[in-house]
C-alpha cells in the first residue's frame, strides 16, 4: 500500500482558500487518489478522487502533481462547516480504503 | 434512501460479554466493510465483504466475526469483549469493490468495554 504524509493540522479563516497537501511518493501508476473528510462525531464522507488529471466538483478541487507523488485538495472558500479531518487515500489492493491520521482543519470565523 | 444505518448508537459492555453491532444499507451495494476508530487515530479496517456469502479480513480482525447472508446486512460480532475493543465502529458500503466507487459511511457505534 502507498504511504501518505499529511500535516497533522492546518488553519484557515472563513471564506479564504485552503490548500491541503498530501505526499504519496510510493503510489503505483494505476492507483486512484481519494480524499475523504470526517466532521466531528460523524462517519467519513467522500470529497473527491482522481487518477492523473486535476478534478473539480461542487465541494473541492484536486490538483495532482505530474509525477503523481503528491496531490493537493483545494477548498476554494472555506466555511465553518469545512472544519474536519481530511484524509488522503491513495489506491490499494482491490479497493480497500486505508486511512491514516489525516489533517485536522480548523476554520476561524 | 436511508443510506447506511447502524445500531446501536452507544453501547457499554463488561469484559467477556458478547454482542452484535448491526449494519444495514438500502443502496444494493455489493461491498461492505467495518472499521474501528480509536481516539485521535484514523480508521482501521476490521473485516469486509465483496458480496453475500463472501467475507475477508482487514488490518485488525482479531476478536471480531462477520457474516453476510444478505446484500443489505453486515453484522459485526464481538465474541468476548475486551477493554482494548473500546472504540467507535463505522460500517461502510460501496457499489462494487473498485477504486472509483464512492464509499458511504454510517454514523458509527460508540462502544465502551469496562
Amino acid at each position: 500500500d502507498a504511504k501518505t504524509t499529511q500535516p497533522n493540522s492546518m488553519e484557515s479563516n472563513e471564506e479564504e482558500p485552503v490548500h491541503l497537501p498530501c505526499n504519496h511518493s510510493t503510489i503505483s501508476g494505476t492507483d486512484y487518489i481519494h480524499w475523504y473528510r470526517q466532521l466531528p462525531s460523524q462517519g467519513p464522507e467522500y470529497v473527491i478522487h482522481g487518477l492523473t488529471s486535476n478534478v473539480n466538483n461542487r465541494m473541492a478541487s484536486l490538483a495532482i502533481a505530474e509525477d503523481r507523488k503528491s496531490s493537493t485538495l483545494i477548498l476554494h472558500r472555506a466555511t465553518l462547516r469545512d472544519a474536519a479531518v481530511y484524509y488522503c487515500i491513495p489506491g490499494s489492493t482491490l479497493g480497500r480504503l486505508y486511512f491514516g491520521r489525516g489533517t485536522q482543519l480548523t476554520v476561524w470565523p | 434512501n436511508a443510506g447506511v444505518t447502524q445500531t446501536p448508537k452507544f453501547q457499554v459492555l463488561k469484559t467477556g460479554q458478547s454482542m452484535t453491532l448491526q449494519c444495514a444499507q438500502d443502496m444494493n451495494h455489493e461491498y461492505m466493510s467495518w472499521y474501528r476508530q480509536d481516539p485521535g487515530m484514523g480508521l482501521r479496517l476490521i473485516h469486509y465483504s465483496v458480496g453475500a456469502g463472501i467475507t475477508d479480513q482487514g488490518e485488525v480482525p482479531n476478536g471480531y466475526n462477520v457474516s453476510r447472508s444478505t446484500t443489505e446486512d453486515f453484522p459485526l460480532r464481538l465474541l468476548s469483549a475486551a477493554p482494548s475493543q473500546t472504540s467507535v465502529y463505522f460500517c461502510a458500503s460501496r457499489q462494487r469493490d473498485s477504486w472509483w466507487d464512492t464509499q458511504y459511511f454510517g454514523p458509527g457505534t460508540r462502544l465502551t468495554v469496562l
